[in-house]
């Protein structure tokens, strides 16, 4: 099986753009999350998708957006965007999206911000 | 909210063990260990659900205390690969579809 795959892998934007993220989960696998990481801030959640509707959303700015499609790959959305949004995007995939069901990750879209 | 984890830091020599922890303010339903090296994506470690669990994965084993919202993980007889950063992640009930993570401890093993 094909693991989860992100594209693309680096990015490097200005200020006030925007830009979006792709991620494709793993074949089977309805449940995507999205995860914003930083140094020394660990891993920040996003949001989570399954089914095409978004499940739960972190404390992130509205500037900060994500869709799911009926194949379940899904992307993010930032607009306008600032210094600090650069970071590495990791989105993780996994069948249902319930406690008890391990992530697995994408090696993540890293962005940097000018 | 994110749960907390000790030490943030380690230094290790092969063959030393260690013990990383993890602790939630809130209730929990399962607590998740991963594991980052540089400039790769977080691989999964362990589950832990409610219920006092200890699970093992080759030297490196985790326990769980729900009552006092507590996990550990430890660490055997450290090797050179087990270098890198261990995130915790929590998720506060079956239905939260919200794995919380730590801000991360990082391990380094050396010669």
């Amino acid at each position: 099986k094909a693991g989860v795959t992100q594209t693309p892998r680096y990015l490097i934007k200005t200020r006030g753009q925007q830009v979006t993220l792709s991620c494709s989960p793993i074949s089977g696998h309805r449940s995507v999350s999205w995860y914003q990481q930083t140094p020394g801030q660990g891993l920040q959640f996003l949001f989570e998708y399954f089914s095409e509707t978004q499940r739960n959303k972190g404390n992130f700015p509205g500037r900060f957006s994500g869709r799911q499609f009926s194949n379940s790959r899904s992307e993010m959305n930032v607009s306008t965007l600032e210094l600090g949004d650069s970071a590495l995007y990791l989105c993780a995939s996994s069948p249902r999206g319930q406690g008890g069901e391990k992530l697995f990750f994408g090696s993540g879209t890293q962005l940097s911000v000018l | 909210q994110q749960p907390v984890q000790s030490p943030q830091a380690v230094i290790l020599r092969e063959g030393e063990d260690a013990v990383i922890n993890c602790s939630s303010s809130k209730a929990l339903y399962s607590v998740h260990w991963y594991r980052q090296k540089h400039g790769e994506a977080p691989v999964f470690l362990m589950i832990l659900l409610k219920g006092g669990e200890q699970k093992g994965h080759e030297k490196i084993s985790a326990s769980f205390n729900e009552k006092k919202q507590q996990s550990s993980l430890y660490l055997t007889a450290s090797q050179l690969s087990y270098s890198g950063t261990y995130f915790c992640g929590t998720y506060s009930g079956a239905g939260s579809y919200q794995l919380t993570f730590g801000k991360g401890t990082k391990l380094s093993v050396i010669p």
